[in-house]
């Protein structure tokens, strides 16, 4: 099975309520992870990334958590809006070496935004 | 600057035809990639190139070709479609620095009957 997974596969969030989108990755060679959106009709959008040496990494509304001990990865997104709407994805990589990139990704999590 | 464009948008195949899913990016990536995705089974790996003249196979190539013969462009080819190769198909590109993002297209929606 994938290394990649999520705990929801749907999360219904009220507008202006926070979104919390987890992640469980099963491979601790992983060293960068990647938190995509896409919308209906569209490729994956880049949100945000993290590497392995970090915990907790902030953009604009959304921040990534990852927790190495228990293999877990969040996505936060502050004041929820309705184009916030999506599936959102995780991503990992697993460092082969070499530099080698292969991502593996999750199966996804849509996010319904209640107006 | 538009990114990662991929041709055509939708695509009707009967079985035993061929294509070519065209892709091509103008912001200089070495790095190429194709994904198939599907309901349920997440985005999986088809090919990669990590430059050009550089192929190399993913997760799931059975069935699919594909060449680099210049850093811009990086086709996708089936060579005898089958049902089975009803999917999405994105593709992607990313710099040169380990940790950088993939950047994809917006998907060529394929049908095989």
């Amino acid at each position: 099975g994938e290394s990649v997974g999520l705990h929801l596969p749907t999360l219904s969030v009220q507008e202006g309520d926070n979104s919390i989108i987890n992640c469980a990755y099963s491979n601790s060679a992983s060293d960068y992870f990647i938190w995509y959106k896409q919308e209906s009709g569209k490729g994956p959008q880049f949100i945000i990334d993290i590497r392995s040496n970090m915990d907790k990494r902030q953009g604009q509304r959304v921040t990534v958590l990852l927790n190495k001990t228990v293999k877990h990865l969040s996505l936060q997104i502050a004041a929820t809006q309705p184009g916030d709407s999506a599936v959102y994805f995780c991503a990992e990589n697993m460092n082969s070496g070499a530099g080698s990139y292969q991502l593996t990704f999750g199966k996804g999590t849509k996010l319904s935004v209640i107006p | 600057n538009a990114g990662v464009t991929q041709t055509p948008k939708f695509q009707v195949l009967k079985t035993g035809q061929s294509m070519t899913l065209q892709c091509a990016q103008d912001m200089n990536h070495e790095y190429m990639s194709w994904y198939r995705q599907d309901p349920g089974m997440g985005l999986r790996l088809i090919h990669y190139s990590v430059g050009a003249g550089i192929t190399d196979q993913g997760e799931v190539p059975n069935g699919y070709n594909v060449s680099r013969s210049t850093t811009e462009d990086f086709p996708l080819r089936l060579l005898s479609a089958a049902p089975s190769q009803t999917s999405v198909y994105f593709c992607a590109s990313k710099g040169s620095s380990y940790n950088s993002p993939l950047h994809f297209g917006n998907g060529t929606r394929l049908t095989v009957t």
